[in-house]
């Protein structure tokens, strides 16, 4: 079963534009995780939010956390070609480290 | 440090033939994982070990078989190939607790 739900699946803006998606899961969790995977390769850790808190950032990244939605977001801002590439959310599900369960991705493409 | 390894990069396979997926990390890592990466289905996890000598389930472990003799190895077993088990193969490792994760490049494979 997929914990997490991505949207959108896919996603095309203009470089320097500020690229937005989002997550949503179904159970409580202690934590949410961003990784971001280029065409061909592993996943790529990005950054960890705890259930405790609701905004984090990162460099151009912000990443929100609503717990009573069971939702969250992942901004990247001032895109740009190198940011092209899979996003995925991946929560613990109150399961531990071990049992991570991520979502389907959403596809971001830069163009120039 | 060379992080996770992964080999071979890909595989093709005839229905019924047996393989082993190999996985090594150098960061003396307790906890690895197996998942598998289908389009549009994200990640799910396969098996996953917290230690030498200890395995667990995933999500998807049917036809699939782990051992974790050494904290650098968890190699991957496919007992007898399957169409159905044509996918992407991640291998990860993290810290004891930690929920970031470390993954290798994947293995392509596919069955015939």
């Amino acid at each position: 079963s997929q914990q997490g739900e991505e949207d959108p699946q896919a996603l095309s803006i203009q470089e320097g534009e500020n690229a937005t998606m989002n997550c949503s899961y179904k159970t409580s969790i202690n934590n949410l995780q961003w990784y971001r995977q280029n065409s061909g390769r592993g996943l790529v850790h990005l950054i960890l939010i705890r259930s405790n808190e609701r905004e984090k950032h990162s460099g151009r990244l912000r990443v929100t956390l609503d717990t009573s939605k069971k939702s969250s977001s992942l901004l990247i801002t001032a895109s740009r070609a190198a940011d092209t590439a899979s996003y995925f959310c991946a929560t613990d599900a109150l399961q531990g480290a071990q049992k991570l369960v991520f979502g389907q991705g959403t596809r971001l493409t830069i163009n120039p | 440090n060379a992080g996770v390894t992964q080999t071979p990069k890909f595989q093709v396979l005839k229905t019924g033939q047996s393989m082993t997926l190999q996985c090594a990390q150098d960061m003396n890592h307790e906890y690895m994982s197996w998942y598998r990466q289908d389009p549009g289905m994200g990640l799910r996890l396969i098996h996953y070990s917290v230690g030498a000598g200890i395995t667990d389930q995933g999500e998807v472990p049917n036809g699939y078989n782990v051992s974790r003799s050494t904290t650098e190895d968890f190699p991957l077993r496919l007992l007898s190939a399957a169409p159905s088990q044509t996918s992407v193969y991640f291998c990860a490792s993290s810290l004891q607790g930690a929920y970031i994760q470390y993954f290798g490049a994947g293995t392509r494979l596919s069955v015939l």
